[in-house]
């Protein structure tokens, strides 16, 4: 029963370039969180989805970021554009319940940086 | 508004001291939950532990042991005869009902055990 997984574990861009990453959740797993790590900082909330929805996207930057839970396959966190302040650990977490975050377990977490 | 504070940003200790690592959290709900993560250098995010806050019990797991004290808004981390693989970097996070879909986490205590 696999966890968690997100890739890739490390993601390299350069400025201006896009970044993907990617979280399949956990097996009967249908919502979704993901967290952005800043360097030194601890964990802030980004979005919350459930498949083809978002539910709260309170904490996601207002330009150039996005995501999505499609029927089928992964969730994506997308960041166009990127720039040297969005080099960070971007974790993804997923629950069973819905806003069961209380529940959630995490990934591994993908450390991007932007050159 | 939810706040989680911790407040010692680094701690050192020798091999076989016991450490504790201090938890303060806000929170307008009288339901919430907190939790304790480690994150050891590998960069993952491991759980610890989750508590709710009508259960005020201190709680114990091998080595390590947590006392939750509503009075002080506090939910502190010890562990005993500590050991080298227990340097991490350690969060505390809130989840309370304002905020349900995500946790407040703290901005971590770096905890580096000497051999």
């Amino acid at each position: 029963n696999a966890g968690v997984m997100q890739n890739p574990r490390h993601l390299v861009r350069r400025r201006g370039q896009e970044a993907r990453l990617r979280c399949s959740p956990m097996k009967g797993h249908s919502h979704v969180y993901w967290y952005r790590q800043l360097p030194e900082e601890g964990l802030k909330f980004m979005v919350y989805l459930q498949k083809e929805n978002i539910i709260d996207e309170s904490g996601m930057p207002k330009e150039r970021f996005s995501a999505e839970f499609p029927k089928e396959g992964p969730s994506i966190l997308r960041i166009q554009q990127v720039v040297r302040g969005d080099s960070a650990a971007y974790f993804c977490a997923s629950s069973q319940r819905q806003g069961a975050v209380t529940e959630a377990f995490f990934g591994q977490g993908t450390r991007l940086t932007v050159v | 508004a939810q706040k989680v504070t911790q407040a010692q940003t680094e701690i050192s200790v020798v091999e076989k001291e016991d450490v504790t690592l201090d938890c303060v959290y806000e929170t307008r709900d009288t339901t919430y939950y907190l939790f304790w993560y480690k994150q050891p250098p590998s960069g993952e995010l491991v759980f610890l532990i989750r508590r709710n806050s009508f259960d005020e019990q201190n709680e114990i797991s091998g080595r390590y042991s947590w006392n939750f004290q509503k009075s002080t808004s506090s939910f502190n981390f010890t562990i005993t005869a500590s050991q080298v693989v227990d340097s991490a970097v350690y969060f505390c996070a809130l989840s309370d009902q304002t905020g349900a879909n995500n946790l407040f986490f703290g901005t971590g205590t770096r905890l580096t055990v000497i051999p």
